[in-house]
């Protein structure tokens, strides 16, 4: 079935210094691919989303490129502040399939002022 | 700020009770799903409509809850019957209509089964 794997947290980083969250998937059909940022007493909210193979999608200075091939869509952030601590998810939404999105079980983030 | 408005946010049932849930979509998003999120942030789908119309849901759902979608009304998910493990954050999102669009989620109800 289908599925998302992401780095188990959490990830504790000081301000300034750089992120790496990776997400793997499995799916038989031809995702669009999501990452989705929640933070404590909200729901999860779009960070940005790329539904084509080798294009790289991008938000507040996150990014991530989708690798076909590879099966991943690992999120980067080049130096992180104390206001990114909130959980990401990766998640897919196969084509063929009602809509919905499967995702990862999140990677909390806390950064140190 | 969420445009998915769910209430309550909180609710607190005893074992065996019922537990109603509403949500309303962002407008003109014809679709609106369900998701249980527990304690160890994994989400499980519940269901989703499209419309008034079922589009795919669990055998959970199927048997223990009762969700629709009425035209001008909200969209509401009830628990028949609680359960400690029912215990969890409901949310609810909406979308346009195809594969890959976005889900929008509301701030979630979160029920506690005592």
């Amino acid at each position: 079935g289908d599925s998302v794997t992401q780095t188990e947290g959490p990830v504790t980083l000081s301000e300034g210094t750089s992120l790496t969250v990776n997400c793997s998937y499995e799916t038989k059909q031809y995702p669009t691919l999501f990452w989705y940022v929640q933070y404590p007493g909200e729901g999860p909210q779009l960070l940005f989303k790329v539904p084509k193979a080798n294009e790289k999608g991008s938000n507040r200075g996150f990014e991530a490129t989708y690798n076909k091939e590879a099966t991943s869509f690992h999120l980067q952030k080049a130096s992180v502040q104390e206001s990114d601590s909130a959980v990401y998810y990766c998640a897919l939404s196969p084509l063929g399939n009602t809509g919905k999105l499967i995702f990862g079980l999140g990677t909390t983030l806390q950064v140190q002022p | 700020n969420s445009k998915v408005i769910q209430t309550p946010r909180y609710l607190v049932k005893g074992q065996g009770q019922k537990a109603k849930m509403r949500c309303i979509p962002e407008k003109g998003h014809p679709v609106v799903f369900w998701y249980q999120q527990n304690k160890n942030n994994e989400f499980k789908f519940l269901i989703n409509f499209q419309n008034q119309e079922v589009l795919q849901q669990i055998d959970m759902t199927e048997k223990r809850f009762s969700a629709e979608c009425p035209s001008n009304s909200p969209c509401s998910l009830e628990i028949q019957s609680s359960e400690a493990g029912d215990s969890a954050l409901y949310l609810c999102a909406s979308s346009l209509s195809g594969v890959g669009n976005t889900l929008y989620f509301g701030e979630g109800s979160r029920l506690i089964v005592v």
